[in-house]
């Protein structure tokens, strides 16, 4: 499975954009490329998903280079309660389900 | 999305009992259903694998004996923490995924905490 590498923590002011940006070098042909968020003492949730170029949903983008050894979570106009812990995951999808390794995340705060 | 839902939500049990912790998916068919534990200020690691209807997989270095996990219909997964021990205080988290799909739904996490 490919190795993620994040930020460690970002900060940002409320009604800015955050781009947070993941490096995946070792990506596999077969691999997609997941970002979750996660609040304290809850699980993590489902924020997009992408293979190549630009996916975008109704609270984030997510882009992703020809060579997709990294992408980038944009989060337009963050809030306070954008105030979390993001991962990105890389993994493949074989044998009838995808196996998720969660790395270490970014931890990204959003200051009033 | 689809709805994972987990009970307890929290666990206080003595030195040595053992604790069964439910993962329900509500609203969809979970044929394959994801164990993982989280310390404080940690990431989620991944403890297990279960499709349904067949034993979990478990990854390396996870006790298999002293968790155990039972997938026995689509929409319910358990993991039994026998003679549990301090260590074993943590967040336990499931996630489920449909057949096809390459993104999981993640429960709300139950809290164990072994004194």
């Amino acid at each position: 499975l490919a190795k993620t590498t994040q930020p460690i923590s970002m900060d940002s002011y409320e009604g800015q954009e955050v781009n947070i940006t993941c490096s995946h070098n070792n990506i596999a042909t077969n691999d997609y490329i997941t970002w979750y968020q996660q609040f304290p003492s809850q699980g993590p949730r489902f924020i997009i998903q992408g293979y190549k170029t630009k996916v975008t949903n109704e609270v984030a983008s997510l882009f992703i280079p020809a060579d997709r050894k990294s992408s980038t979570l944009s989060l337009p106009r963050v809030s306070l309660s954008d105030t979390a812990v993001y991962y990105c995951l890389v993994g493949a999808f074989s044998g009838g389900y995808n196996k998720l390794i969660f790395g270490a995340g970014t931890r990204l705060a959003v200051h009033p | 999305g689809a709805v994972v839902s987990q009970h307890p939500s929290w666990v206080i049990c003595k030195s040595g009992t053992s604790v069964k912790i439910e993962c329900r998916s509500l609203d969809f068919q979970a044929t394959t259903m994801f164990w993982y534990r989280q310390f404080p200020k940690q990431s989620l690691m991944l403890m297990a694998t279960s499709n349904e209807g067949s034993k979990a997989t478990y990854e390396q270095g996870v006790e298999k004996d002293k968790f155990l996990i039972n997938h026995a219909s689509l929409t319910l997964s358990t993991l039994t923490v026998t003679s549990a021990h301090p260590e074993d205080s943590s967040f336990y988290i499931c996630s489920a995924a449909g057949q096809g799909w390459s993104e999981q739904y993640f429960g709300p996490g139950t809290r164990l905490t072994v004194t």
